[in-house]
C-alpha cells in the first residue's frame, strides 16, 4: 500500500521553541491532513489541505501543502507545554480510494517546561 | 455531546473469546471506518463503510467482522481473539469519501492475554 515518510519520529524540545515536522511520498496526493493524538484518545484534525501549494495557518500551527503535491509540512512555532502528543500526517494519494485516509507513522513531541 | 463514541473503551479478554466493540456517530456521517493502532502508533485502516456498505477491507483476517446495521453504527466483531489482536481500536466518520475532516473516537484499547 500506499507509504508515507514522516520525519522525524520525535522531538525533545524546550518551551519556547519552535517545531517543524514533515511528510514525503514517492507518488501524488490530493489531500494532506494533519492530526494530534493525545494519550489516551483518537486523533484530533488540526489542519487539511487541498491545493498544492496552499499554506494555511491555525493559531500557532501553520502547514503546506508542496508544489509537487509529494510532501507537506507542520510548523508548531513557540510550543508550550500542552503541544506535547503524536502528530500525524495523513491523505488520500492520487488514484486510489477517496475512502482510504492514508497516514504517516507519527511524531512523538516532547516539551519541556 | 460526543460525536464519535466507542464501548468499550478497555476490554481485557483471553485467547480464543469472540468479542465486540461497538461505535455510534451522531455527525449524520455517511462514511465510518476501523482503524487499528499497533504498539508503534502506526495507525492502519481495516474497513471503511459508506451508506452501510463495505467499500474497504484491508486485507483483514476473517475473524474480524464489521457490521453496520444503519450508517450511524459501525461494530466490530472479532472472532477466536489471538495475542496478536491485542491494539488500539479506532473508529471514525465523515462526511463523505474523501475523508476530510474525519472524527475519530476515543479508542478501544483491547489486551488479549
Amino acid at each position: 500500500g500506499q507509504q508515507l515518510n514522516q520525519s522525524p519520529q520525535s522531538m525533545f524540545i524546550q518551551e519556547g521553541e519552535d517545531v517543524s515536522m514533515n511528510c514525503t511520498s514517492s507518488s501524488i496526493f490530493n489531500t494532506w491532513l494533519w492530526y494530534k493524538q493525545d494519550p489516551g484518545e483518537g486523533p484530533v484534525l488540526l489542519i487539511a489541505l487541498y491545493k498544492a501549494g496552499e499554506l494555511t495557518s491555525n493559531g500557532r500551527l501553520t502547514a503546506q501543502f508542496g508544489i509537487t503535491r509529494k510532501d507537506s509540512f507542520l510548523n508548531i512555532s513557540a510550543s508550550i507545554p500542552s503541544d506535547v502528543g503524536i502528530y500525524f500526517c495523513a491523505g488520500h494519494h492520487s488514484g486510489g480510494s477517496n475512502y482510504k485516509l492514508t497516514f504517516g507513522k507519527g511524531t512523538l513531541l516532547t516539551v519541556n517546561p | 455531546d460526543t460525536a464519535v463514541s466507542q464501548t468499550p473503551k478497555y476490554l481485557v479478554t483471553q485467547m480464543g473469546n469472540d468479542k465486540s466493540i461497538k461505535c455510534e456517530q451522531n455527525l449524520g456521517h455517511d462514511t465510518m471506518y476501523w482503524y487499528k493502532q499497533d504498539s508503534k502508533k502506526f495507525l492502519k485502516i481495516m474497513f471503511s463503510y459508506n451508506n452501510k456498505e463495505l467499500i474497504i477491507n484491508e486485507t483483514v483476517p476473517n475473524r474480524f467482522s464489521p457490521k453496520s446495521p444503519d450508517k450511524a453504527h459501525l461494530n466490530l466483531h472479532i472472532n477466536s481473539l489471538e495475542l496478536g489482536d491485542s491494539a488500539v481500536y479506532f473508529c471514525a466518520s465523515t462526511s463523505q469519501g474523501w475523508g476530510t475532516e474525519a472524527f475519530f473516537g476515543q479508542g478501544t484499547r483491547l489486551t488479549v492475554v
